[in-house]
């Protein structure tokens, strides 16, 4: 079974700083990895996705990377800001679209 | 386009009462699915669909009903509740690009 981890489960970081969040996964047959944001008691936002042929997919300051064949994906927010405060998710999909998902990584940016 | 909508938004249900969640999404996308999320064990896939009339189990589907008569709806029922069924649970869709979209979540709490 696909186990998703995201380390480390929470992060603290001063305003400008660059983020850099980790997600490992143990089966590297995976089909998509999505980065999700949720904040708190709201639903999941959508932030990339990369496909399994791909490397690395950049939105704005959102750069995500995908290493299948050592099961790593890296989340990187560059000059972070206030608003960036929320828990990041990523999670693996399998070629029938279900979703397995890590624990998240909470994000707080300090003014 | 509204996305992906659920309602209700809370519910309070006592023990061994039904109850249905609804999930719609107007983006015309054949695949949906249903997660709950509980604190220490992230999002986990209770049912999903590759379109009308077609369902199929996820990870934790005892306790849940579903069907897909439609292609915008796909309710979750619950069939007799139980304090274990406390929980946000959260509706998805995705279409043929493979981007995964949630609902806003039903937070429920089972007396």
């Amino acid at each position: 079974k696909q186990e998703v981890t995201q380390i480390p489960a929470a992060l603290s970081v001063p305003e400008g700083e660059n983020l850099v969040l980790n997600c490992s996964f143990t089966d590297s047959a995976i089909y998509n990895l999505q980065w999700f944001r949720q904040d708190p008691g709201k639903g999941l936002t959508s932030l990339l996705l990369i496909q399994s042929s791909q490397r690395e997919q950049t939105s704005g300051r959102l750069n995500a990377s995908l290493d299948k064949s050592s099961g790593r994906s890296t989340l990187y927010i560059a000059a972070s800001q206030p608003g960036d405060s929320a828990t990041y998710l990523c999670a693996t999909h399998d070629s029938w679209g279900k979703l397995q998902f890590g624990a998240g990584t909470q994000v707080v940016v300090t003014p | 386009n509204a996305g992906v909508t659920q309602t209700p938004k809370f519910q309070v249900l006592k023990t061994g009462q039904s109850m249905t969640l609804q999930c719609a999404q107007d983006m015309n996308h054949e695949y949906m699915s249903w997660y709950r999320q509980d604190p220490g064990m992230g999002l986990r896939l209770i049912h999903y669909s590759v379109g009308a009339g077609i369902t199929d189990q996820g990870e934790v589907p005892n306790g849940y009903n579903v069907s897909r008569s439609t292609t915008e709806d796909f309710p979750l029922r619950l069939l007799s509740a139980a304090p274990s069924q406390t929980s946000v649970y959260f509706c998805a869709s995705k279409g043929g690009g493979d981007e995964q979209f949630f609902g806003p979540g039903t937070r429920l709490t089972v007396l």
